[in-house]
């Protein structure tokens, strides 16, 4: 069964903390893709980051990084020192084996208090 | 701005009327999509289009009717709906039909926020 799990469906932090957010998947593919996506309050899924299951290193951008551990089936997110802007929710996602499929997790709502 | 654009933001609809939802990219993108969600519930995918023909219908009830005139334009025509159709209704694009093998992403409009009362 394919399936993304993001446990965290609140998180509320204060300015200049780090955050990190956690997503687990299942897959049996040993090919796949794994999205972040950050949702603000107008609505639009803005498309963060791409990982393929062969690359494994980790990735940082800026205040972002993202951690991918394919031993425990894990792609979480951090943001370091985070700021009110980064307030939104936050989605996972899978991309499955036949074309068009996003699986998506439920989304962690951030919110980040000044 | 993404450059996929959805009309209207807001409706509110009785369960007896017909209204449409509508999505426009001007981004070139060859696939279409539309996802529901819905309260503390993950986006579920429900319609997929490539090439202005469908590829997929995710087990979406009948008052829900896709239409893709062209790669450019989708609706999502309503008719008899639920009040737990009430839900945020984003429609994406991306190049091609998203792929392991293609390195493309979807871009996401702001959504419909649909309420049936």
């Amino acid at each position: 069964a394919q399936k993304v799990t993001q446990a965290q469906t609140e998180i509320s932090v204060v300015e200049k903390e780090d955050v990190t957010l956690d997503c687990v998947y299942e897959t049996r593919d040993t090919t796949y893709y794994l999205f972040w996506y950050k949702q603000p309050p107008s609505g639009e899924l803005v498309f963060l980051i791409r990982r393929n299951s062969f690359d494994e290193q980790n990735e940082i951008s800026g205040r972002y990084s993202w951690n991918f551990q394919k031993s425990t089936s894990s792609f979480n997110f951090t943001i370091t020192a985070s700021q009110v802007v980064d307030s939104a929710v936050y989605f996972c996602a899978l991309l499955l084996e036949q074309g068009g499929k996003l699986i998506f997790g439920q989304g962690t709502e951030l919110s980040v208090k000044p | 701005e993404t450059g996929v654009t959805q009309t209207p933001r807001h409706l509110v609809m009785g369960m007896t009327n017909k209204k449409s939802l509508k999505c426009e990219q001007h981004l070139g993108h060859n696939a279409m999509y539309w996802y529901k969600q819905s309260a503390k519930k993950p986006l579920e995918l429900m319609f997929v289009y490539n090439f202005k023909e469908q590829t997929e219908n995710n087990s979406v009830p009948s008052r829900f009717s896709p239409e893709c005139p062209n790669s450019s334009h989708l609706f999502l025509h309503l008719h008899t709906l639920q009040p737990e159709d009430s839900a945020l209704y984003l429609c994406a694009s991306s190049q091609d039909l998203l792929d392991r093998g293609r390195l493309t992403e979807a871009f996401f409009g702001q959504g419909t926020r649909l309420t049936v009362v």
